[in-house]
């Protein structure tokens, strides 16, 4: 039972280039998240989604897109990579409800120079 | 959301117990609190969390007091490994009660 995996763990990116952040897990999970975490901060949601088909924003999208077209993948697609996005990315899953826990990924990190 | 109010850090010495206080003095009753920490460059992970009564796991225990507008995370034997970003939830509003909202949490350092 892996958890939630992400890949890749390190990236570089030039300004403008883009890059598919990946996402998956194994729980059977209906929720899966995408937070960003930069340093000395803490995390901010990007997106989110309840179930494969459905995706909602969460406090900072611009500049990111995701897709759920599996309960397992939520992967988090960067357009026109800007140094501002220079983070930590990590990826979460929940069962869901009100009294539920969540599975952390181990993060990626991305710099974009 | 219900917000929640924590130290910004606090030291503890090996072997002690850890005592993390966490202001929420508008949590609704139906609003559960979740503890989550994160060890340096980890992702965050589950600790405990609880809706009124006391809680208590192989990690920590969750004292809420009767009004619910605080709680205090209970780490009865700190290791170095404890040492952490511990962060204090408030789960918000069902319909809404998939997300989880992360403030900036008390920065614990367990020190030998």
């Amino acid at each position: 039972n892996a958890g939630v995996t992400q890949t890749p763990k390190f990236r570089i990116l030039k300004i403008g280039q883009s890059m598919t952040l990946q996402c998956a897990q194994d729980m059977n999970h209906n929720y899966m998240y995408w937070y960003r975490q930069d340093p000395g901060m803490g995390l901010k949601l990007i997106y989110y989604s309840v179930g494969a088909g459905i995706t909602d924003k969460g406090e900072v999208p611009n500049g990111y897109n995701v897709s759920r077209s599996t309960t397992e993948d939520f992967p988090l697609r960067l357009e026109l990579a800007a140094p501002s996005q220079t983070s930590v990315y990590f990826c979460a899953s929940s069962k869901g409800g009100m009294n539920t826990e969540a599975f952390f990924g181990q993060g990626t990190r991305l710099t974009v120079v | 959301d219900a917000k929640t109010t924590q130290p910004t850090s606090m030291d503890c010495a090996e072997g002690r117990a850890a005592n993390l206080p966490c202001n929420h003095s508008t949590i609704s009753g139906n609003e559960y609190v979740y503890w989550y920490r994160q060890i340096h460059s980890q992702g965050p992970q589950y600790i405990i969390h609880g809706l009124k009564n006391n809680e208590t796991n192989e990690m920590a225990s969750l004292i809420i007091t009767e009004d619910r507008k605080s709680s205090t995370l209970i780490l009865p034997h700190a290791t170095l490994r404890d040492t952490a970003v511990y962060y204090c939830i408030v789960r918000v509003q069902p319909g809404d009660d998939y997300k989880l909202s992360f403030g900036a949490g008390t920065t614990v350092t367990v020190r030998a």
